[in-house]
């Protein structure tokens, strides 16, 4: 199994708290995502990188910054966690993004906004 | 736009085969995956597909016709175990990974 590991693993917050997840891989692996999933809408990308300090948006960016200070940690923050963010929310690796290579995901953080 | 379809919901029996559907239009085309999630859990890979044809991996196979847009997962040997969702995924002209919704699978004894 690759090694991406997410945490927390859980989590409930109020609405208007800052609230980060984490991503941590041992693969080396230079693309990391983050994806939400919620029912009836599939995986869509919030943000993802290419490196260290590098990232870039994706279809549902709007609330939501990550950063990346090292390879193997990629940190998604809600500014300011509002009821639609409540879902769950998937990392995801990559060897090389201009390769066809699959992804690999972590266990998932399932997020409630209340 | 970018549009990934599949049915939202099927349902097999015990030993039978299922053929699950994905239909795709893309801005490119770098290859399609297929991926397995069981309630709760993170989707696993199953398959990668670039060139037309089948694949077989076991009980596992998918096609692809890229002319058409069009690719399958078929699943024969059903087992309790393969009730799952399989989403359909395609690489695009940039190598972004474009999502369907997923196909719910339930299978019956």
């Amino acid at each position: 199994d690759a090694g991406i590991t997410q945490s927390p693993r859980h989590k409930v917050t109020e609405t208007g708290t800052p609230v980060t997840l984490r991503c941590h891989q041992t693969e080396n692996h230079r693309y990391m995502y983050w994806y939400r999933q919620d029912p009836g809408h599939g995986l869509r990308l919030i943000h993802y990188s290419y490196g260290v300090k590098d990232t870039d948006k994706g279809e549902v960016s709007d609330g939501y910054s990550v950063s990346r200070s090292k390879t193997e940690d990629f940190l998604l923050t809600l500014e300011s966690a509002t009821s639609s963010q409540t879902s769950v929310y998937f990392c995801a690796i990559r060897q090389g993004e201009f390769e066809a290579t699959e992804a690999f995901f972590g266990q998932g953080t399932r997020l409630t906004v209340v | 736009g970018q549009n990934i379809d599949q049915p939202t919901e099927m349902t097999a029996t015990e030993g039978a085969i299922v053929q699950i559907n994905c239909t795709y239009q893309t801005s490119g085309f770098n290859g399609l995956f297929w991926y397995q999630q069981h309630a709760g859990e993170a989707p696993t890979f199953l398959s990668y597909n670039v060139l037309d044809g089948l694949e077989e991996k076991g009980r596992f196979s998918s096609f692809l016709s890229r002319s058409k847009g069009y690719s399958y997962l078929l699943l024969k040997e059903l087992q309790m175990k393969d009730s799952a969702s399989y989403l359909c995924a395609v690489l695009d002209s940039n190598y972004q990974l474009i999502w369907g919704a997923g196909t719910k699978l339930i299978i019956k004894p």
